[in-house]
């Protein structure tokens, strides 16, 4: 059974300060998925990271995936606050037929 | 925006009660899924369809059925609700191997 985690869970942060969000899975993988979540709101895609080592940034965030440790970052540099939301990461193990497991997801408070 | 709409849009239903939910495309993606999101949970599969009468269960499929008779649309039937099943459902479509679009979103409350 595929499990993905996401750490942490909640993170409150300043303005103008770096942070990672970390998605760990349990099981070989080469398609990741990075979602924002405003609240009420549906689920917005990101990125899409579909082979080890690929990069993809997006103003102000950058995701990375790394298939052998099973493991993608979410990185945010200079956080402001629009970037407040809930950040999912979703994993994909069979070309994308079958769904997507999610993690339970990152709710990110940035304060002025 | 992909085109995805869900209806309705907020549902309040008594224990017992059978209730289905729309989801209508209009960008004409083989694959179409059902989750649910609860705190704390993320968002779960309940079932999954890859084509006009092809459907499959999720990891959260009990008490839930499906139909796809048509590629645009995609039914998700409680047939008799109960209190675990107050959720928010999320539509999502994907042309396949690629990222999935989400629709608006469903909130049911069972009383």
């Amino acid at each position: 059974e595929l499990k993905v985690e996401q750490n942490p869970l909640f993170l409150s942060m300043q303005e103008g300060k770096n942070y990672t969000i970390y998605c760990n899975y349990s099981t070989t993988s080469d398609r990741l998925y990075w979602y924002r979540q405003d609240p009420g709101k549906s689920l917005e895609s990101l990125f899409v990271l579909l082979s080890n080592g690929a990069v993809k940034q997006e103003g102000r965030l950058m995701a990375s995936l790394d298939t052998k440790a099973r493991l993608s970052t979410l990185h945010i540099t200079a956080a402001v606050h629009d970037l407040s939301a809930t950040y999912f990461c979703a994993v994909d193990i069979k070309g994308g037929a079958d769904g997507l497991t999610f993690g339970k997801g990152t709710h990110l408070i940035i304060q002025p | 925006d992909a085109g995805i709409t869900q209806s309705p849009r907020h549902k309040v239903t008594e224990t017992g009660t059978p209730v289905t939910l729309r989801c209508h495309q209009t960008e004409n993606h083989r694959y179409m899924y059902w989750y649910r999101q609860d705190p704390g949970h993320g968002l779960r599969l309940i079932h999954y369809s890859y084509g006009v009468k092809d459907t499959d269960k999720g990891e959260v499929s009990d008490g839930y059925s499906v139909s796809r008779s048509k590629t645009e649309d995609f039914l998700l039937t409680l047939e008799s609700a109960t209190s675990s099943q107050t959720s928010v459902y999320f539509c999502a479509i994907s042309s396949g191997g690629n990222e999935q679009f989400f629709g608006p979103g469903t909130r049911l409350t069972v009383l």
